[in-house]
């Protein structure tokens, strides 16, 4: 059973680009969530998606950041016109059930977004 | 708004036994999980507690106590790959995890 898959695991983006990050869930789980970790920091929550919707988008920033867990393929955090600070790791986890239970998140290797 | 703390860093010795402390004060609680992070990889789960009371697990054993928002991880025959970060996150019921800021240990020879 593959774990959760994230590509690329890095990423070199200049300022003004665009940034697309992939996340394949483990089998069996319907439910992602997306964290961004600065160097020598926790994680922080970003958004959460179920198949084809945004349950909790909370974290997210309110401009230039999209995501979305199609019903086919992987769930995309989508960032627009990037900048330096956005310079960061960016983990996605997966969990079997919602939240609201007592299910574990399984994270994936992260992508490690480089902004120049 | 919520909050959790932990060391910043510890320092131990190769056999030893260390506790990683974690404080929390969260507009909910449906559950603590412990997590490691090696630099520059993914944080793996290591231990959840929902109830009060110790719950062990090999070398790790991990302690919660909801009335006074504080759990540990217990570190027992400490080894050099258990140099890491540790991660306590609390689970918020309809919503999601809340990371600590992580304690990184060192484990010296």
């Amino acid at each position: 059973n593959a774990g959760v898959m994230q590509n690329p695991r890095h990423l070199v983006r200049r300022r003004g680009q665009e940034a697309r990050l992939r996340c394949s869930p483990m089998k069996g789980h319907s439910h992602v969530y997306w964290y961004r970790q600065l160097p020598e920091e926790g994680l922080k929550f970003m958004v959460y998606l179920q198949k084809e919707n945004i349950i909790d988008e909370s974290g997210m920033p309110k401009e230039r950041f999209s995501a979305e867990f199609p019903k086919e393929g992987p769930s995309i955090l989508r960032i627009q016109q990037v900048v330096r600070g956005d310079s960061a790791a960016y983990f996605c986890a997966s969990s079997e059930r919602a939240p609201t239970g007592t299910d574990t998140q399984y994270f994936g290797p992260g992508t490690r977004l480089t902004v120049l | 708004g919520q909050n959790i703390d932990q060391p910043t860093e510890m320092t131990a010795t190769e056999g030893a036994i260390v506790q990683i402390n974690c404080t929390y004060q969260t507009s909910g609680f449906n559950g603590l999980f412990w997590y490691q992070q090696h630099a520059g990889e993914a944080p793996t789960f290591l231990s959840y507690n929902v109830l009060d009371g110790l719950e062990e697990k090999g070398r790790f054993s991990s302690f919660l106590s909801r009335s006074k928002g504080y759990s540990y991880l217990l570190l027992k025959e400490l080894q050099m790959k258990d140099s890491a970060s540790y991660l306590c996150a609390v689970s918020i019921y309809g919503q999601n995890f809340v990371f600590g800021p992580g304690t990184r240990l060192s484990v010296l020879p």
